[in-house]
């Protein structure tokens, strides 16, 4: 299994751009959180799903935010316009019904 | 609401030495525990989790913790640090009706030659 594979690693932006970020969780995991870190703030739920479900979205920091997960194999996060203070790693986890997730390798994004 | 409380953000220890991190937890319901591994530039790694069942449960690398219901702990432990210990750990909890995780707010390990 190749765990949850995220896209891009790293992405560096101008002020106002559009940005997405890609995950594809793993095969059979019913479960897709999109979270944000930082060193002010730590770990944040940003987002998550489950069956392909938006459940709670209480974490998405304004309207610029947008996620969706169209299938099981595929999962976007959309900042549209990004701001410098979005700048930050976000991970993609994923997990089975019952017990722990699986994160991915993150996408560090840069607003400048 | 889980919550998770991890103190003391820089954890310093010696190389050979006991690694303590403490994890205290609240939960209106019987929780699932775990303990995650941050390498830089890494994503979370799980290092081992309670669900059921034993209440000492061992994990990746020589750690282990043990669940405590009557201190709503789940400390972490290894007995002896390793300069490939450094890292940052977190602890979270879940309900076991779901699985959504509450994280904590990460220990920074620090390994002294």
């Amino acid at each position: 299994d190749a765990g949850v594979i995220q896209s891009p690693r790293h992405e560096v932006t101008e002020m106002g751009q559009e940005v997405t970020l890609r995950c594809k969780p793993i095969s059979g995991h019913n479960s897709l959180f999109w979270y944000r870190q930082t060193m002010m703030r730590g770990l944040e739920l940003l987002i998550y799903f489950n069956n392909n479900v938006p459940i709670d979205d209480s974490g998405m920091p304004e309207d610029r935010f947008s996620a969706k997960m169209p299938n099981a194999s595929f999962s976007t996060l959309k900042i549209q316009p990004s701001e410098p203070r979005d700048s930050a790693v976000y991970f993609c986890a994923s997990s089975p019904v019952r017990g722990g997730y699986t994160f991915g390798s993150g996408t560090r994004l840069t607003v400048v | 609401a889980q919550s998770v409380t991890q103190l003391g953000s820089h954890v310093s220890v010696s190389e050979g030495a006991l690694v303590l991190l403490r994890c205290n937890y609240s939960s209106s319901v019987p929780p699932y525990l775990f303990w995650y591994v941050q390498y830089p530039n890494q994503g979370l790694q799980l290092l081992l989790k309670y669900t059921t069942g034993a209440t000492l449960v061992k994990g990746i690398n020589g750690f282990e913790a043990e669940f405590k219901k009557s201190e709503t702990s789940f400390h972490l432990t290894k007995p002896s640090a390793h300069m490939s210990d450094a890292a940052e750990y977190f602890c979270a909890v879940s309900d076991q009706g779901n699985n959504r995780l509450a994280f904590g707010k990460g220990n920074q390990v620090v390994v002294i030659p």
